[in-house]
């Protein structure tokens, strides 16, 4: 089974310019989410969909940073335009829907260098 | 609302010596819980996870965890460490549909 599929793994950008990740979930996975990873922290949840609708986007800052899942498969997570602060880690997590535990599977994710 | 506390940033064994990471949560219903390991430039990889069946959960790796209600924790631990266990470590909160909450991490480093 192919796990989940990110790309690129590796960004740098100029501050105020714009980036797009793309992120590829395990067939048959319902559930997609996005999280940002700063340096020395653990992962923070930017938002959740259930196949192509947000469950959960309150901690996304919207004003920069905007995603979709069309078609409820592949999706895509913009920042525009890209501050300092912005350089993180960006992982992608997909889930089943059903289940004990809704358990998460990770990609390798985005490393993005804001400079 | 639901948090995750992980005590120590950082934690150092020898290898062979007895792994203790520590993790305590918060959650007003009862929570599913999990631990992640995170090697350099790699995604996150679960090592185990609580989802009420059974309160000692053993997972890959030789690592186990124990969910202690009365004490809202769920330490990870594992009796003999070896240099390949040098990873981060992030203990995860979730209830009902909800995504993940994680804790900050914990580095372990394996001396020799």
């Amino acid at each position: 089974e192919a796990g989940v599929a990110q790309s690129p793994r590796y960004k740098i950008i100029e501050k105020r310019q714009s980036v797009a990740f793309w992120c590829n979930p395990i067939s048959g996975h319902a559930t997609l989410y996005w999280y940002q990873q700063i340096l020395g922290q653990g992962p923070k949840l930017l938002i959740q969909f259930q196949n192509n609708g947000v469950v959960d986007d309150s901690q996304l800052p919207k004003d920069r940073f905007s995603a979709e899942r069309l078609k409820g498969v592949d999706s895509t997570l913009k920042i525009q335009p890209a501050k300092l602060e912005d350089s993180a880690v960006y992982l992608c997590a997909s889930s089943l829907v059903g289940g004990d535990s809704y358990e998460q599977y990770f990609g390798p994710g985005t490393r993005l260098t804001v400079t | 609302a639901q948090s995750v506390t992980q005590l120590g940033s950082h934690v150092s064994v020898s290898e062979g010596a007895l792994v203790l990471l520590r993790c305590n949560y918060s959650s007003s219903v009862p929570p599913y819980l999990f631990w992640y390991v995170q090697y350099p430039n790699q995604g996150l990889q679960l090592l185990l996870k609580y989802t009420s069946a059974a309160t000692l959960v053993k997972g890959i790796n030789g690592f186990e965890a124990e969910f202690k209600k009365s004490e809202t924790s769920f330490h990870l631990t594992k009796p003999s460490a070896h240099m390949s266990d040098a990873a981060e470590y992030f203990c995860a909160v979730r209830t009902g549909r909800r995504a993940l909450t994680f804790g900050s991490g914990t580095r372990l480093q394996v001396q020799p």
